[in-house]
């Protein structure tokens, strides 16, 4: 099947350090998702790129969705203890299978 | 109702048992998914439906079968499993995927499968 490698897969930060998570294809994807799934809980959708280049922005989140529609990456500004958890990037092919990276599990320390 | 219930949560089962996990939405969602996801581990696709119908078999084992019932439910029914099939099985719904919809996967908190 499908691979999407994810890096790094694990990352420790004191509080209100960044932290940068990317996501790479070896082929070029119809969308790419993310999703964040807390220790114990399951994974919650946080956004949906779907166009070249595409950047979001959801208040210290900002995510990117390559040129080339391969790679992606999500950069979390001066991180808090609330953002512990295992971000996920989620690819998806031919529109109909989601292929999920290998996830990068973030630990904040207060 | 962004909610997707799944149940039980916990199951413990005997490899010559026969089980089923069940899965039900609201939202009017006509794409729903089984993964199984083990621990530290991204989940990983078994099965898609769409309109109630089987669209993607991820080469699952035939120890499991699923079943979509109606729009609303997915089950996944389960018999002679192994050990190395213990693992939370999330199961998950989203607008069928088509071009340039945002096809978003809403997850049930899954059901803990063990096998002794």
């Amino acid at each position: 099947g499908q691979q999407v490698m994810q890096i790094p897969q694990y990352q420790h930060v004191q509080e209100g350090e960044d932290f940068t998570t990317y996501c790479n294809s070896s082929t070029t994807l119809s969308n790419i998702q993310w999703y964040k799934q807390r220790p114990g809980g399951h994974p919650v959708f946080l956004i949906q790129l779907v166009k070249s280049g595409e950047v979001k922005k959801q208040k210290r989140l900002t995510f990117q969705f390559g040129e080339a529609k391969k790679n992606s990456s999500l950069h979390i500004t001066a991180t808090q203890t609330t953002d512990v958890g295992t971000y996920f990037c989620a690819g998806l092919y031919n529109f109909n299978k989601f292929y999920f990276g290998s996830g990068t599990k973030l630990n904040v320390k207060p | 109702d962004t909610e997707v219930t799944q149940t039980p949560k916990h199951l413990v089962m005997g490899m010559t048992n026969k089980k089923s996990l069940k899965c039900e939405q609201h939202m009017g969602h006509r794409a729903m998914y089984w993964y199984k996801q083990k621990a530290k581990k991204p989940p990983e696709l078994m099965f898609v439906y769409s309109y109630e119908k089987l669209s993607i078999n991820e080469s699952v084992p035939s120890r499991f079968s699923p079943e979509c019932p109606n729009s609303s439910l997915l089950n996944l029914h389960l018999h002679a499993l192994q050990p190395e099939d213990s693992a939370l099985y999330l199961c998950a719904s989203s607008q069928v995927v088509v071009r340039g919809t945002k096809n978003i996967q809403y997850f049930g908190a899954g059901t803990r499968l063990s096998v002794l």
